[in-house]
């Protein structure tokens, strides 16, 4: 079974707060990844990380923004939640190698008024 | 770019029927394929993976998956459903350990009782 976690689970949080949504994995895997995910179901890449110290923008342009200083840690960030970023966050992690599936944490639902 | 096509976003079917959950990509390189299923509330869980070798691939709860590089597809079958089969299933591709999956925009599989 997979080792990655997400917290929190769920956030219900007011316009102009700050907010991490944390993810962490157990496995070692120097890669890891956020999806935002519409209500629809669609996943859409926002960032990813290679390794330590190393993060990339994903195909769907967002306000919000990673870290990666500890290989087990990927938080992501927004400085100002706005209703628009209501969704549910997504973390998944994979291994080093070529072609090795990505595994998912449960999420983060957030929902900002 | 990498893209996905899930043909179908809803599809209802009888307990104990078979269902085919339609997948579609494009690339011109070598592609890997996963599919994967997300139960409410929950994150992705990998379904099964076509790296490689034969093009008939069979994964957990009884899925099944078959790769023809000819039409570029990578259908999900499952000879009989149960309730509990109910889900959103994702079809996602790579063509490289160092690119992130894409996945397609899902299918709602229903099962009725």
């Amino acid at each position: 079974e997979a080792d990655i976690y997400q917290t929190p689970r769920y956030l219900v949080i007011g316009t102009g707060k700050k907010i991490t949504l944390e993810c962490s994995q157990t496995m070692g895997h120097d890669k890891m990844y956020w999806y935002q995910q519409d209500p629809g179901m669609e996943l859409h890449l926002i960032h990813y990380s290679y390794g330590v110290n190393s993060t990339e923008k994903g195909d769907l342009s967002s306000e919000s923004t990673v870290s990666r200083i500890r290989t087990e840690h990927f938080p992501l960030t927004l400085e100002s939640a706005r209703p628009s970023h209501t969704s549910q966050y997504l973390c998944a992690s994979s291994a080093p190698s070529l072609n090795t599936e990505a595994f998912f944490g449960q999420g983060t639902r957030l929902t900002v008024v | 770019a990498q893209s996905v096509t899930q043909l179908d976003s809803q599809v209802p079917v009888f307990e104990e029927a078979p269902v085919e959950l339609r997948c579609n990509y494009s690339s011109s390189v070598s592609v890997y394929l996963f599919w994967y299923v997300q139960y409410p509330n929950q994150g992705l869980q990998l379904l099964l993976k076509y790296l490689s070798g034969s093009t008939l691939v069979k994964g957990i709860n009884g899925f099944e998956a078959e790769f023809n590089k000819s039409q570029t597809s990578f259908h999900l079958r499952k000879p009989s459903v149960h309730i509990s089969d109910t889900a959103e299933y994702f079809c996602a591709v790579t063509n490289s350990g160092n690119t992130p999956l894409v996945f397609g925009k899902g299918t709602r599989l229903s099962v009725i009782a």
